[in-house]
């Protein structure tokens, strides 16, 4: 079974630093394009950034770039997004997704991983 | 960087009832585009893909439709089952990868 399992929900305090994962199983890691998405409370869904577990070749969208790091280790097939010093306006779910090919559609979704910044 | 625009943001149906969502994008992108299913504490789940294709799994009562700039995603019969929050996503032109804002379906 093809699946993304990612780590537990964190609470943090501001201007900590975190990394949170995101971990493949039941197909080739290397081969496909991970993206990681951001849900805010009650909010829509916003594309944050992609990653190519295979040569770690990253983009990201504009409103991330500077914001996050999205990094893999191959070798344990794991997708990771980091923060340096989170803002209370981290606030939200983060899920990762597999993308389908080229970078096309995400077929293949995580649970979430909830991030909570308080003071 | 593209934007997607979908309509209504609420949609309320009667089960049984057909029920047709509306996305539209701010330039082309072909049939690029996805549509995703989202229940309350759930992640998101695909549905369609290259505007047109049911991903595995989807019962036929969905269907994509649209090309360009202009696409349609219609339930055809709504089960308890199906309400929940849809969104529409350009996969054409990135980054970034763009969603709309979102379709909730609710109970009539």
């Amino acid at each position: 079974e093809v699946q993304l399992v990612q780590s537990g929900a964190e609470v943090k305090k501001p201007g900590e630093s975190l990394k949170i994962s995101c971990k493949g199983s039941g197909y080739s890691f290397t081969s496909y394009w991970i993206g990681w998405v951001r849900q805010m409370p009650g909010k829509g869904l916003e594309w944050m950034g992609i990653i190519y577990p295979g040569d770690s070749d990253t983009r990201y969208s504009p409103s991330f770039q500077g914001q996050v790091t999205i990094s893999a280790d191959k070798s344990i097939s794991t997708a990771y997004l980091q923060w340096s010093s989170l803002k209370a306006s981290d606030t939200a779910m983060y899920y990762c997704a597999r993308h389908y090919g080229a970078g096309y559609y995400m077929d293949v979704w995580g649970k979430g991983t909830t991030v909570t910044v308080s003071s | 960087e593209i934007v997607m625009t979908q309509s209504p943001a609420t949609l309320s149906v009667s089960p049984g009832e057909r029920a047709t969502l509306s996305c539209r994008a701010s330039q082309s992108v072909s049939s690029n585009l996805a549509w995703y299913q989202q229940k309350p504490g759930q992640a998101p789940r695909l549905l369609i893909y290259g505007a047109s294709t049911r991903a595995t799994g989807i019962p036929a009562r969905f269907s994509g439709s649209g090309s360009g700039t202009e696409f349609t995603l219609t339930i055809s019969s709504l089960q308890s089952e199906d309400f929940a929050v849809y969104y529409c996503q350009q996969y054409n032109n990135w980054p970034p990868q763009t969603f709309g804002q979102g379709t909730k379906v609710e109970i009539k």
